[in-house]
């Protein structure tokens, strides 16, 4: 059971331009969110996180925006450059701290 | 100075066999986990210790027993292994259990299991 889910596997997207993620989740006690980034042969590192009781946080490049009504958070990379091609997971832990993983989505900055 | 390594970082074995993977943090957290990325790429936690008491244990066979002789080291011990374990193990550690705090995360093991 997916209660984590970022529906876009994969994502182009110009040196640049704003790249833009998303992720929906269906556990309403999930009060607080991670994006990982991870490259191929390494493990994720942590980005950027955000509590149930922001509706954004930014840090340089990256900011990250939650809807709680609709259930759902973005990432938005401004601007996009060649490094930060890569994984990006969303995650949530639920009451016990167990941390839920989306798929990921692949991210490809192209030159 | 890696903040959370794990050894090996490729282990090809037959099935059947028994195998180890260790993983040591020098972060100085309490917190350490064991995570699954499978074929499809999801991460699922596997087991987590907090101070090396057993504190999240998912429904994993019980072939897999994690070992954590003091709290900077958490070991994956796998007996009988199957086809079905190849996959990728990645050991983490963070301040504390509640979720909240980062993970960070060792590079990986690749197990392949022929």
């Amino acid at each position: 059971d997916q209660q984590v889910k970022q529906n876009s596997p994969s994502l182009s997207v110009q040196e640049g331009r704003i790249s833009i993620l998303n992720c929906d989740y269906t556990n309403s006690m999930f009060d607080y969110f991670l994006w990982y980034k991870k490259y191929p042969a390494e493990g994720p590192t942590f980005l950027i996180s955000i509590s149930s009781i922001k509706d954004k946080n930014e840090d340089g490049r990256f900011t990250v925006f939650l809807n709680k009504s609709a259930k759902h958070l973005s990432l938005h990379i401004v601007p996009s450059q060649p490094g930060d091609s890569a994984v990006y997971f969303c995650a949530a832990p639920n009451s016990w701290g167990k941390l839920q993983f989306g798929a990921g989505t692949q991210v490809v900055v192209t030159p | 100075d890696t903040a959370v390594s794990q050894t090996p970082k490729y282990l090809v074995t037959q099935m059947g066999n028994d195998k180890s993977i260790k993983c040591e943090q020098n972060l100085g957290h309490d917190t350490m986990y064991w995570y699954k990325q499978d074929s499809k790429k999801f991460l699922k936690i596997m087991f987590s210790y907090n101070n090396k008491e057993l504190i999240i244990n998912e429904t994993v066979p019980n072939r897999f027993s994690p070992k954590s002789p003091d709290k900077a080291h958490l070991n994956l011990h796998i007996n009988s292994l199957e086809l079905g374990d190849s996959a990728v193990y990645f050991c983490a550690s963070s301040q504390d259990w509640q979720g909240s705090s980062p993970l960070h995360f060792g590079n990986g093991t690749r197990l392949t299991v022929t």
